[in-house]
């Protein structure tokens, strides 16, 4: 079963209001992901990182940004919240040496913004 | 680029028999990683099977199985004795590889297959 966890599963915010979704993984993973589905959709990559210090955007343009101070937590901020946020972020983890190994993935968080 | 396309935006199947929820792809890269995954309607990604670009066999993991037509860009995946606990969204994705197999790690993924089993 994989570590890795983001909190909360489920958040509903007001417009305007700052946010940030949490997601740290215990297998001491070098790569992770941040993801964005709306309903029912494929997903998109927002945002990764390959180890401390080192974040990319993804190739969907998205107004979160993110961190990368340690190894194992790579929290999503969102400065100010709108409707047009609200979607499901899923957050993942791979190894640096990926022969024939998958991305782990979190159980998501569901953000709807009013 | 990367591209993955599921044409089915829906399957239907009967519990304990077989259904192949189809894949294709398109990339100029050599070197690549093919996933499945699937989705219960609680959202998490649950990993399914990994097919490389080299392998000279389809992968298997229980009971799934990738029937990989490189020729093609075909990557479909076989669910055999299809359970109730089956129903769920699958996700294609490909990842780029270098020659020695790692890689960049980022996945495309396509629009997905809704399957649902009845009984």
């Amino acid at each position: 079963e994989a570590d890795i966890y983001q909190t909360p599963r489920y958040l509903v915010i007001g417009t305007g209001k700052k946010i940030t979704l949490e997601c740290s993984q215990t297998m001491g993973h070098d790569k992770m992901y941040w993801y964005q589905q709306d309903p029912g959709m494929e997903l998109h990559l927002i945002h990764y990182s390959y180890g401390v210090n080192s974040t990319e955007k993804g190739d969907l343009s998205s107004e979160s940004t993110v961190s990368r101070i340690r190894t194992e937590h790579f929290p999503l901020t969102l400065e100010s919240a709108r409707p047009s946020h609200t979607s499901q972020y899923l957050c993942a983890s791979s190894l640096r040496a990926e022969t024939y190994t998958e991305a782990f993935f979190g159980q998501g968080t569901r953000l709807t913004v009013v | 680029a990367q591209k993955i396309t599921q044409t089915q935006p829906g399957m239907f199947v009967q519990e304990k028999e077989a259904v192949t929820l189809d894949c294709t792809y398109d990339t100029s890269d050599q070197s690549y990683g093919l996933f499945w995954y699937k989705q219960p309607s609680s959202g998490e990604m649950i990993f399914l099977i990994y097919q490389g670009s080299y392998d000279e066999q389809n992968a298997t993991e229980g009971r799934y199985s990738l029937n990989f037509q490189k020729a093609r860009k075909s990557a479909n995946l076989v669910i055999s004795a299809s359970q109730l606990g089956d129903s769920a969204m699958y996700f294609c994705a490909m990842r780029e590889e270098n020659a020695g197999g790692t890689s960049y790690g980022k996945l495309t993924f396509g629009q997905g297959t809704i399957l649902t089993v009845h009984p």
